[in-house]
C-alpha cells in the first residue's frame, strides 16, 4: 500500500540532545512537509520542501534542520537550540495538483 | 493573510442526532478549503474539499460539508451523528499568497458523540 511512514511513533529526548525523526513516502509525491502539533494551536508549519535537494523554512522553523537527499525521504532533526520541543510531529506529502495532503501517524517526541 | 477559524473547542451531540462543526475562512480569492479529522495519537486524515462547483460538498464517512460565500463559512455536517466519529477536526484553506501549495489549519474542534 502506498503511504507516508513516520519513525519512531514514541521519542523520548534528553536536554541538549539532538534526535531525527524519520519520514519515508511510497506515494511518488514531490512535495513534502513538517508540521508541529501542539494542544489548542493547530498544526505549525516547520519546514517544506518542492523538489529532492531543496526545502525552505516555514512558521516555526528555529531549532529544527532537515534534509531532501531522495524523494522518498525527509527526515526532520530536532535540535537542542529548539527550547520547547515537546509536541506531536506529522509529515506530509502532496502530489501533482491540488488534493490535499497525506499525512503520516506522527511521532510523540518528549523531552526527559 | 490566509486564514480559518473554528470558533468552538468542543462540539458534544448524541449519537443519531445530526452534528455541525463550524469553520470560517478568510482569503482574497476562491477558497480551497478542506477538512481533516485525527483520531489519538494518528495523523490527519481526509474527509472533504471544495475547490470550486457545488456548494454541497460530499466526503468520507457520510460527512458533507457547505460553502457559502457570503458568510465566508465551510461547516462539516453529519445528519446522524455515530460514537465512532469522536475525534479532532480540523479545517484547511490553501494559503494562495505562496508560491507554493501551504495548508492553513485551523487550531481543530473536538466532537464528542454520546451513546
Amino acid at each position: 500500500d502506498g503511504g507516508i511512514t513516520q519513525s519512531p511513533k514514541y521519542l523520548f529526548r534528553k536536554e541538549g540532545q539532538n534526535v531525527t525523526l524519520s519520514c519515508e513516502q511510497n506515494l511518488n509525491h514531490d512535495a513534502m512537509y513538517w508540521y508541529r502539533q501542539d494542544p489548542g494551536q493547530g498544526l505549525r508549519l516547520i519546514y517544506y520542501s518542492q523538489i529532492v535537494n531543496d526545502f525552505q523554512k516555514g512558521d516555526i522553523a528555529e531549532g529544527y534542520s532537515v534534509s531532501r537527499e531522495k524523494k522518498e525521504s525527509f527526515p526532520l532533526t530536532v535540535t537542542s537550540a529548539q527550547k520547547n520541543p515537546t509536541a506531536f510531529y506529522l509529515c506530509a506529502s502532496q502530489g501533482q495538483g491540488f488534493y490535499g495532503y497525506t499525512f503520516g501517524s506522527g511521532t510523540r517526541l518528549t523531552v526527559v | 493573510a490566509q486564514s480559518v477559524a473554528q470558533p468552538e473547542d468542543q462540539v458534544n451531540v448524541a449519537e443519531g442526532n445530526p452534528l455541525t462543526v463550524k469553520c470560517t475562512y478568510s482569503v482574497s480569492g476562491n477558497p480551497y478549503l478542506f477538512w481533516y479529522v485525527q483520531y489519538p495519537n494518528r495523523g490527519l486524515q481526509f474527509l472533504l474539499k471544495y475547490i470550486t462547483g457545488d456548494n454541497l460538498v460530499k466526503g468520507s464517512y457520510g460527512f458533507e460539508a457547505e460553502f457559502n460565500k457570503s458568510q465566508t463559512s465551510f461547516h462539516l455536517k453529519k445528519p446522524s451523528a455515530l460514537v465512532s466519529d469522536s475525534a479532532l477536526y480540523f479545517c484547511a484553506v490553501r494559503d494562495m499568497n505562496t508560491g507554493f501549495q501551504k495548508l492553513v489549519f485551523g487550531t481543530g474542534t473536538r466532537l464528542l458523540v454520546s451513546p
